[in-house]
């Protein structure tokens, strides 16, 4: 069973350039969610999507910063004019469809590493 | 508003030590806590959790007991070994719609041969 893939690995952006991460949740999972580490920093809650919905973005900053889950295709991290605080380590992490009652496992890929120049 | 907190790193320890990695919490309500580990280069993982006060999450030699009157889930482990070195993370689950995990900080454990 494959897990969670975020590609790329590895981005280098200039300053003012568009940054588009991307994340494939593990096979029947429908929630995605994004984190952002900073460098020596715990992970920052971003956004959390399900398929076509977002359900909080309440992490996000408000501007240049934009997240879809499609109903085909990967979840998209998309980050506009790029600025050198954007450069960071942002982990996407699925889960299973809740049910009753959310259980708190996420499943995290290994994560996009964003260098902005 | 909800938050984790945990030691500062990084914590150097010898093979075979006593590990303790402290965790408090702030939250209202009646959380689930969580220790994740993050191995170099990796993701993180998910190590044990527990739903309620009192309840003990065990995975792997370490252990973590919720405790409610001192709102804390200290993770500890008798016998740490070199494969332990990694970045642990102490989560809390917020009950509210959105599911949400929120982290603390880390703290980098460095076991030595």
């Amino acid at each position: 069973n494959a897990g969670v893939m975020q590609n790329p690995r590895h981005l280098v952006r200039r300053r003012g350039q568009e940054a588009r991460l991307r994340c494939s949740p593990m096979k029947g999972h429908s929630h995605v969610y994004w984190y952002r580490q900073l460098p020596e920093e715990g992970l920052k809650f971003m956004v959390y999507l399900q398929k076509e919905n977002i359900i909080d973005e309440s992490g996000m900053p408000k501007e240049r910063f934009s997240a879809e889950f499609p109903k085909e295709g990967p979840s998209i991290l998309r980050i506009q004019q790029v600025v050198r605080g954007d450069s960071a380590a942002y982990f996407c992490a699925s889960s299973p469809p809740q049910g009753t009652a959310p259980t708190g496992e996420l499943f995290f890929g290994e994560g996009s590493r964003l260098t902005v120049l | 508003g909800d938050s984790v907190t945990q030691m500062e790193g990084p914590v150097t320890l010898s093979e075979e030590a006593f590990l303790t990695i402290n965790c408090t919490y702030t939250a209202t309500g009646y959380p689930s806590l969580f220790w994740y580990v993050q191995y170099p280069g990796e993701g993180l993982q998910l190590l044990l959790k527990a739903t309620k006060a009192d309840d003990k999450g065990s995975n792997k030699g370490f252990e973590a007991t919720y405790r409610k009157e001192t709102t804390s889930f200290h993770l500890e482990k008798g016998s740490v070994q070199v494969s332990d070195s990694a970045v642990y993370f102490c989560a809390l689950l917020r009950m509210d719609s959105s599911y949400k995990l929120i982290f603390g900080s880390g703290t980098r454990l460095l076991v030595r041969p």
